[in-house]
């Protein structure tokens, strides 16, 4: 059984470029979460999917977005990236929101 | 005051002890999380907890609804348990949204 998959695991862009993330989750898990984690700040909650719908959002500014399509696949996108973007980004999937979840490799993202 | 604790925040301890890590949550929740997080930043669930305890391997984890606690204990440590341990609490008040600790880095010495 295939796990969570994202893609790209390592990204390198500049300032003020945007950015799309991708992440496949487990068959028949229609719940998708995205957290990112900085040494910093540890994990942040970014949002939650389900069946399409966005159930939650974390504290983090309109330039961050996502969507989940009907296959349950959900991309996230950051818009005008700043350094302090710079994070692993992970996803994570469940069959539904009171679940346990399995998580992906991450996408390691550096700004430059 | 985060709503998660954990302690400690780093654990050094020699192969073959037995490590508890413990985890304290103010808010009301509908389920515990424990995670492992190795260097290189996978991120592995070990276990989900609404009550009582669970056994998995070497790994044990229990709560008490009561206290608002949890504990993870690892018997027989061994150096590939060398990781950081994350608590995460999921809150109802919050459509279930997960709370964090900050986690726990342990390191096991052979």
């Amino acid at each position: 059984k295939a796990g969570v998959t994202q893609t790209p695991r390592y990204l390198i862009k500049t300032r003020g470029q945007q950015v799309t993330l991708s992440c496949s989750p487990i068959s028949g898990h229609r719940s998708v979460s995205w957290y990112q984690q900085t040494p910093g700040q540890g994990l942040q909650f970014l949002f939650e999917y389900f069946s399409e719908t966005q159930r939650n959002k974390g504290n983090f500014p309109g330039r961050f977005s996502g969507r989940q399509f009907s296959n349950s696949r959900s991309e996230m996108n950051v818009s005008t990236l700043e350094l302090g973007d710079s994070a692993l980004y992970l996803c994570a999937s469940s069959l539904g929101p009171d679940r346990d979840y399995t998580f992906g490799s991450g996408t390691r993202l550096t700004v430059v | 005051k985060n709503e998660v604790e954990q302690s400690p925040q780093n654990l050094t301890a020699q192969e073959g002890e037995f490590i508890t890590i413990n985890c304290s949550y103010s808010v009301g929740i509908s389920a515990l999380h424990w995670l492992q997080q190795h260097p290189g930043g996978g991120i592995v669930s070990l276990f989900m907890l609404s009550s009582g305890k669970k056994k998995h391997g070497r790994l044990i984890a229990t709560i008490n609804i009561q206290e608002k606690h949890s504990s993870l204990h690892i018997t027989a440590s061994h150096p590939r348990d060398s990781a950081v341990y994350i608590c995460a609490v999921r809150t109802p008040s919050s459509n279930y949204q997960l709370i964090w600790g900050a986690g726990t880095k342990l390191i096991i010495k052979p």
